[in-house]
């Protein structure tokens, strides 16, 4: 069946890059996503990325999908203490399901 | 617009009660609708999708059910609710099949005590 499989920690310094991976099983994937939840509340879009691309940057944050491998990352520039979050890579099918990965926690140290 | 609000935002329930958590879609017409569940310190768990009125699919073999009364009406429900059962539950929506966009409700914190 469909899989999102994600690291389930990072840590990083103020300042340095984040790079939060993802992969996933299923080759019918249309879109692919990367959602920011904080704590206590609900999910917020960061950012997606079509699966005919393999690279979209928006601000800090850059996609960069490998779909021979499947292969999903999100990197996150010059990380502030305010984007210490759950992460969560998600799938969208043609079939209308939309599938998350377990979630990455960030924590940003100063 | 469109926007998307999900009710009731908490609640505590007994053990063997019944449940209903309600979402509704507004600005748009035949949208795709979800219900997640996020159990404590764990992941999102599809529970249902529906691409239309009628058309449930289920995810997760439990004792929650979900209907789709009208187009942009999600009910996600319980005839006994077990301690398992705990959690944030989420419903979204996405436009269509193409899915390039999907919006969360706020959530739902079931608590079964």
């Amino acid at each position: 069946g469909e899989d999102v499989e994600q690291s389930l920690f990072l840590s990083v310094r103020e300042g340095d890059s984040s790079v939060i991976n993802c992969t996933y099983t299923d080759s019918s994937s249309t879109y692919l996503y990367w959602y920011k939840q904080e704590p206590g509340a609900g999910l917020q879009l960061l950012t997606y990325i079509f699966s005919n691309m393999d690279m979209k940057q928006d601000q800090r944050l850059t996609v960069l999908l490998n779909k021979k491998d499947k292969h999903l990352s999100l990197r996150i520039a010059d990380t502030q203490t305010g984007d210490s979050a759950i992460y969560f890579c998600a799938e969208f099918e043609n079939t209308g399901k939309l599938i998350f990965g377990q979630g990455t926690t960030l924590q940003v140290k100063p | 617009s469109q926007t998307i609000h999900q009710w009731p935002a908490t609640l505590v329930q007994p053990v063997g009660s019944p449940l209903s958590l309600e979402c509704t879609v507004e600005g748009t017409s035949n949208p795709n609708l979800y219900w997640y569940r996020q159990a404590a310190g764990r992941g999102l768990q599809l529970l249902f999708y529906s691409v239309g009125i009628g058309q449930i699919s289920s995810e997760v073999p439990q004792n929650l059910s979900a209907s789709r009364p009208q187009d942009r009406q999600f009910i996600l429900s319980s005839k006994k609710l077990l301690l398992s059962d705990s959690g944030f539950y989420l419903c979204a929506w996405s436009r269509d099949v193409s899915g390039n966009t999907i919006y969360f409700g706020e959530g739902s914190w079931l608590t079964v005590v």
